[in-house]
């Protein structure tokens, strides 16, 4: 079966300051890896995939995030963060190799804060 | 294009009433995937459909949920009687086919319920 964890619950950084937002996963075989976020009263957003190719994938608002297959890892990091950052961030992992190849594994999800 | 809708984007109903939860998805999207967040956990997948057929219902908890997906356009999902723990958020998601397994999907913004 597959999985995802996000260790932490809350992230509180500084507007400006570098962030990383950390997911690690579990999959049989050869994972696709998302990351999504969610604002207030708003639904999830695609924010960037790992599916192959270079281990340092780019997505929108700046973010970017590094599959490491060794530590089985995804974190998602910004060099720069803007209280508009503050949100809900949720990781995902899809099985490529299993039956249930369609649905998504999500983690239990990060709230990030920005501070002014 | 337009997004995925989905309405109510609350409701709060007494132990034992039904609810009935709509999603409409992207025009053309044949892949439709409930998923639900229960009481800020993991975002856990409840089923999908191909057009008007359930392609994986692993995910539905139990009998008191129900969803039909008439004609392959919108979807709805009954939960009767409704029990406290089924309260948290119910998002909706589409994609076309062949493509949100690589591209991540379009998801709605939920339906929060809340169950007295």
């Amino acid at each position: 079966a597959q999985s995802v964890a996000q260790p932490e619950d809350q992230v509180n950084v500084a507007e400006g300051n570098p962030l990383t937002v950390k997911c690690t996963y579990s999959v049989s075989g050869n994972p696709y890896l998302f990351w999504y976020v969610q604002y207030p009263n708003r639904g999830l957003q695609f924010l960037l995939k790992y599916i192959t190719g270079d281990n340092l994938v780019k997505g929108s608002y700046g973010f970017e995030a590094e599959f490491n297959k060794s530590q089985t890892s995804f974190h998602l990091k910004k060099p720069s963060a803007l209280v508009s950052d503050s949100a809900l961030y949720f990781c995902a992992v899809r099985d490529i190799s299993s039956g249930s190849a369609r649905q998504l594994t999500f983690g239990s999800g990060t709230q990030l804060t920005v501070l002014p | 294009e337009a997004g995925v809708t989905q309405f109510p984007s609350h409701s709060v109903i007494e132990k034992g009433q039904t609810v009935t939860l709509r999603c409409d998805p992207i025009s053309g999207h044949d892949n439709l995937y409930w998923y639900r967040r229960v009481m800020g956990k993991e975002i856990k997948f409840l089923l999908h459909f191909v057009k008007e057929s359930k392609q994986d219902e692993s995910g539905m908890p139990n009998n008191r949920f129900l969803a039909e997906r008439t004609g392959g356009t919108y979807s709805t999902l009954k939960v009767q009687p409704a029990e406290l723990e089924d309260s948290g958020v119910y998002f909706c998601a589409s994609s076309r086919m062949g493509q949100g397994e690589n591209y991540g999907y379009t998801f709605g913004s939920g339906t929060r319920l809340t169950v007295v």
